[in-house]
């Protein structure tokens, strides 16, 4: 079975601009959920989309979105880049409706603005 | 809000010790989950722990989550080169979300 992907690997924007991640999940999980990752933070939960709902929510401005489509496969954009969302996204799947769900994590992406 | 704290924070060990992390909260998780993770990749799911005072052995690596549900603990028993990384350790609160600690960066020296 395949693991979690994620598009581009790298990505380097400049200030101001905006970006789209991409991410899909193993196959048969409809939970995908997305980090962002920095030294400083450590892993910080953004958000988690279900069946194309979002359900959790973290600590992030408006800036961050996301959105899940019918095949669970999930999207992250980030509008006005400023240089401290320099960071790796990652995104990890799940199967939930266990008592216990797991999370799988892609590669991440790993983003620098300049 | 929820914080799970890890220590050590930084572990340099030579190849054959043993050596034990710690995962540490002041709220109660549904379950524990530890992970490794090597630079540039994502996290690799190692162990899930559900129960008050169960202990899981994976080949040299024995994990355990305190009976309270609030902490837990990795034990490597000879260290070797390839278990360096970032071990990271994420709560599950109750399907919300998950809470990772910042991580215990090992190095273990041939």
């Amino acid at each position: 079975k395949a693991g979690v992907t994620q598009t581009p690997r790298y990505l380097i924007k400049t200030r101001g601009q905006q970006v789209t991640l991409s991410c899909s999940p193993i196959s048969g999980h409809r939970s995908v959920s997305w980090y962002q990752q920095t030294p400083g933070q450590g892993l910080q939960f953004l958000f988690e989309y279900f069946s194309e709902t979002q359900r959790n929510k973290g600590n992030f401005p408006g800036r961050f979105s996301g959105r899940q489509f019918s095949n669970s496969r999930s999207e992250m954009n980030v509008s006005t880049l400023e240089l401290g969302d320099s960071a790796l996204y990652l995104c990890a799947s799940s199967l939930v409706g266990t008592s216990s769900y797991e999370q799988y994590f892609g590669p991440g992406t790993r983003l620098t603005v300049t | 809000t929820q914080l799970l704290e890890q220590s050590p924070q930084f572990l340099s060990i030579q190849e054959g010790e043993n050596l034990t992390v710690y995962c540490n909260s002041s709220s109660v998780f549904s379950s524990l989950q530890w992970y490794r993770q090597e630079p540039g990749e994502g996290p690799v799911l190692l162990v899930t722990v559900v129960t008050g005072g169960e202990v899981k052995k994976l080949k040299r690596l024995t994990f355990q989550f305190g009976d309270a549900r609030k902490d837990s603990s990795l034990h490597i028993t000879a260290a070797q080169p390839g278990d360096t990384g970032l071990y990271l350790c994420a709560g599950d609160n109750y399907g919300q979300n998950f809470v990772f600690g910042p991580g215990t960066r090992l190095s273990v020296l041939p």
